[in-house]
This record gives structure tokens, sequence and C-alpha cells, in this order.
């Protein structure tokens, strides 16, 4: 059965902090996104990646950054964080089939809320 | 600009009815269009996808059709269920320069199923 796991399914952090929020995916699979989803917004896209130690920018990257040093971790970084990065955080997972459309693996998000 | 979006922020549906679930795209280059199910507490699962030189492709109770000509995608659930209720996402799959694939979601419908 496959799976993506988030480290954490509820956090409260305050402004200004640093935040970790750690995806694993046991799919071998090479790519990698993070998503917000917000009421009213529907998901968008933050960062991606598609392979170990590459990453792209989404339609909303400010404000974070990404990492990836082994093809299942894909980390998403919150330098200082903000209250309006209070949200629901999504990771997702896939595989570039030839002709396919690339079906994504999410995992259960993590709330994070910014005081 | 680019956008995948809904008709309906919620749908109410009578148990056993039909259930028709309405997006709509404004770009005419996606390779592909998919449906994704996101129940409470849960991150969005794959339901259905279509290519886009298709007009029509059924599943175990779901059928998604696609109008190319408005720009139109429906997804189609027959004997609605309880375990249908969820929000329901469209979502359109384009390559980009670089050989990428990238997704876009609409900003989803509610299903409420009536018992």
């Amino acid at each position: 059965d496959v799976k993506v796991t988030q480290s954490s399914r509820y956090l409260v952090k305050r402004t200004g902090e640093k935040v970790f929020l750690e995806c694993v995916q046991d799919m071998d699979h090479e790519n990698m996104f993070w998503y917000r989803q917000d009421p009213g917004l529907g998901l968008r896209l933050i960062y991606f990646s598609y392979d170990v130690k590459m990453k792209e920018k989404g339609d909303i990257p400010e404000g974070y950054s990404v990492s990836r040093e082994k093809k299942e971790r894909f980390s998403l970084i919150l330098e200082s964080a903000s209250t309006n990065q209070t949200s629901m955080y999504l990771c997702a997972s896939s595989s570039p089939l030839a002709g396919g459309s690339n079906e994504q693996f999410f995992g259960p998000g993590t709330r994070l809320t910014v005081l | 600009g680019e956008s995948v979006g809904l008709h309906l922020p919620t749908l109410s549906v009578q148990e056993g009815d039909n259930s028709i679930i309405n997006c709509a795209y404004s770009n005419s280059a996606s390779d592909y269009f998919i449906w994704y199910k996101q129940e409470s507490g849960k991150g969005p699962q794959f339901i259905i996808d279509i290519r886009s030189n298709m007009d029509k492709r059924q599943g175990q109770r779901v059928t998604v059709l696609l109008n190319k000509t408005v720009k139109h995608l429906s997804l189609q659930i027959a004997a609605t269920q309880p375990g249908d209720s969820a929000v329901y996402f469209c979502a359109e799959n384009r390559e980009r320069s670089g050989g990428y694939q990238k997704v876009t979601f609409g900003t989803g419908t509610k299903l409420q199923v009536i018992p």
C-alpha cells in the first residue's frame, strides 16, 4: 500500500520561528510536491522537485524554501513564519509515466497555525 | 490567465441519486484533466483522469465528460452514497517547458449526501 507521510498533523508556531515540515514517501517516486490549501483557494503549489537535490518554484514560493537530500524525503522550510502562512500544508509524490496523467499521491496534511 | 474553476462551491444530493460536479477551465493546452476526492481530515485522492483527446471516460460508478468546445469538464457519480461525501477537485495537467508536467487544481466543490 503506497504511503506518503507527513511529520505532524497539527503544528502551532510563533511569528518569526523557523519551521520545518517533513514529508516521506515509500513509493520510490521521482517527483515530490508541496501545496498549501486554503478555503476558497483550493490547492496552490509552493515548490516541487523532480530529482534529488533539485527544486523548482511553484506558484507561491515566497517565504518558503525546500530541501531534497534523499529521494524519499522532501522538506518544506518556513525561514521566518508569519501569520499569513497559517494554512493546511499538503505533500504529494508522483512518478512520471509515459503518456500518463502523473497521478499524485497525497499525505494527510499538516495544519500549521502561526500565532 | 490560466484558471481551473468550479461552478458551485457546494452540492447537496439525495442518497441514491446521481451527482454531477462541474468544472470550467481556460487553458486549451492541457494534456490531461483529473478528478480528486478529498474526505475530511485526509489528503486528496485520485479518482479518474481523462486525456484531452477524449470526450468521455468511465470508471466504477464515475464518469468524466470533457467538452473542449466550451472548455467544460464534469464528474458524474451514479447512485450517490454517503461515502461519496467529500470535496471534489478538478485539475489540469500540462507539460511545461523543460519537459516537466505541472498540475493546477481548481477550488473544489463540496458534495453533501443527504440520507
